[in-house]
């Protein structure tokens, strides 16, 4: 159960777009459709952007969306805004109902 | 809209138990999965570990031995204790509703719990 693989760090211009990866193993990400996504501003509890890879919670804009190929998942951010500065988790089911974080990526503007 | 609240004591001494309840109101606990998640000042998520409603639980394995989970479904709430605790356990501690498929949709504001002698 080895925390799943994030970039520290990923930056834009407003407007412009930001992906971030999350990368696994066979057991975890490759395995199974159940990558979510997260959103965490300093001092505030996640809140959920993405689950079961791409699809997004009602109340979710659709600037935000989620892919997977192999063992790597990844988050878009398309058209960059100001509250969009935020750190960004990962987590993945890994099977007999164990679930794992990726490490965290820090979003910023250029 | 279900609200997560956590409650306990913010200060655990060293080798001691760390005991947290989360209740749950504006929806009932009797269905699915409910979560513990802590985060370390300054560090990233980590999952502790899940209940069903049922009251069959699933933890982290390096926790295993250390975390127990409970739901007490006639006050709508479930707890979490973690036994031998040491400065590595000083974290925010979130209760979150779910797991598969939808991934853990809803959120208590967090409880920092700092463990020191």
């Amino acid at each position: 159960q080895s925390a799943l693989t994030q970039p520290p760090s990923a930056s834009g211009s407003p407007g412009q777009s930001v992906t971030i990866s999350c990368t696994g193993t066979s057991s975890d990400v490759g395995g199974y459709n159940y990558v979510s996504w997260y959103q965490q501003h300093p001092g505030k509890a996640p809140k959920l952007m993405i689950y079961e890879v791409s699809k997004r919670p009602s109340g979710v804009p659709d600037r935000f969306s989620g892919s997977k190929s192999g063992n790597t998942a990844s988050l878009t951010v398309s058209g960059l805004q100001a509250e969009d500065e935020a750190d960004y988790y990962c987590t993945s089911y890994a099977g007999s109902n164990i679930y794992v974080f990726g490490t965290g990526t820090k979003v910023t503007f250029l | 809209q279900v609200q997560l609240q956590e409650s306990g004591p913010g200060l655990v001494k060293p080798s001691e138990t760390l005991s947290l309840t989360c209740s749950v109101s504006g929806g009932s606990i009797n269905s699915g999965y409910w979560t513990w998640i802590r985060q370390p000042p300054g560090k990233g998520l980590e999952w502790i570990g899940c209940i069903y409603y049922t009251g069959s639980t699933n933890q982290k394995t390096s926790l295993n031995s250390r975390v127990t989970i409970s739901v007490d479904t006639s006050k709508n709430q479930f707890s979490l204790k973690l036994g031998s605790v040491t400065a590595a356990d000083t974290a925010v501690y979130y209760c979150a509703r779910g797991g598969l498929p939808g991934g853990f949709d809803f959120w208590g504001q967090g409880t920092l719990v700092t463990v020191s002698s």
